[in-house]
């Protein structure tokens, strides 16, 4: 059981908005670290989506944005296209684990 | 560009040894923290362990802790995970991961392929 809480799956068809949401606790997300997301495509490596909480790395679409509040956090996406299919992850850090940590992960479907 | 290649995957016995490599180029290698991340079969990423830029600090979750080592070579830019002690649940792709510096913001910005690590008899 992962110590970020994601919803297993979200859909939507071209073109919607469909968010993922990330919930932790009062040692992560709560306690003020920060979140990151990463998209996942099986078989590759990993992209950094968004870094502290909101931001957007070079080269990622304005259709991707992160927000957090408390001890939870969200992506969305807007204008879903069939290329945004794959797997996405939270990341934090947790200091009662003393370690980094993922959420377990939400596989998006493009209908 | 930023590229990172795993190595040194590969089908093992239960309770034998693996040495993974990682391979880094496109960046300045002693100034950047590295991190390994797993993903065990149909579950999501979990993290294996840091190394600080100039590995003094490193740091493992209690699945690998006292198993696991991580450390880095700066005259190859590599970076390394000696697993000893392999168990079955340690089955995965293992991903080695540079941490970026973004002003206050330390995401994994840099992700190799993966290697896949198969323990069973």
């Amino acid at each position: 059981q992962s110590v970020l809480t994601q919803p297993p799956s979200v859909s939507g068809a071209p073109g919607q908005r469909v968010t993922i949401s990330c919930t932790g606790s009062s040692s992560n997300i709560g306690a003020g670290y920060d979140v990151h997301w990463y998209q996942h495509l099986p078989g590759t490596a990993p992209k950094l989506l968004i870094y502290g909480n909101s931001n957007r790395p070079s080269g990622v679409p304005d259709r991707f944005s992160g927000s957090k509040s408390g001890t939870s956090a969200s992506l969305a996406i807007t204008g879903l296209q069939a290329e945004d299919e794959a797997d996405y992850y939270c990341q934090s850090y947790d200091s009662s684990l003393s370690g980094w940590v993922f959420g377990g992960g939400t596989k998006l479907t493009v209908l | 560009q930023v590229q990172l290649v795993e190595s040194g995957g590969g089908v093992v016995q239960p309770g034998r040894s693996l040495r993974l490599s990682c391979a880094t180029s496109g960046f300045t290698f002693s100034k950047y923290a590295m991190h390994w991340v797993r993903q065990a079969p149909g579950k999501g990423l979990e993290w294996v362990s840091f190394i600080s830029y100039d590995g003094s600090n490193k740091y493992y979750p209690d699945s690998v802790k006292g198993r696991f080592t991580i450390s880095r070579d700066y005259s190859k830019n590599t970076l390394y995970l000696q697993m000893n002690s392999l168990r079955g649940d340690d089955t995965g792709v293992y991903y080695c991961a540079k941490e970026g510096r973004y002003g206050s913001y330390y995401p994994f910005d840099y992700w190799g392929q993966g290697a896949l690590v198969t323990v069973s008899s």
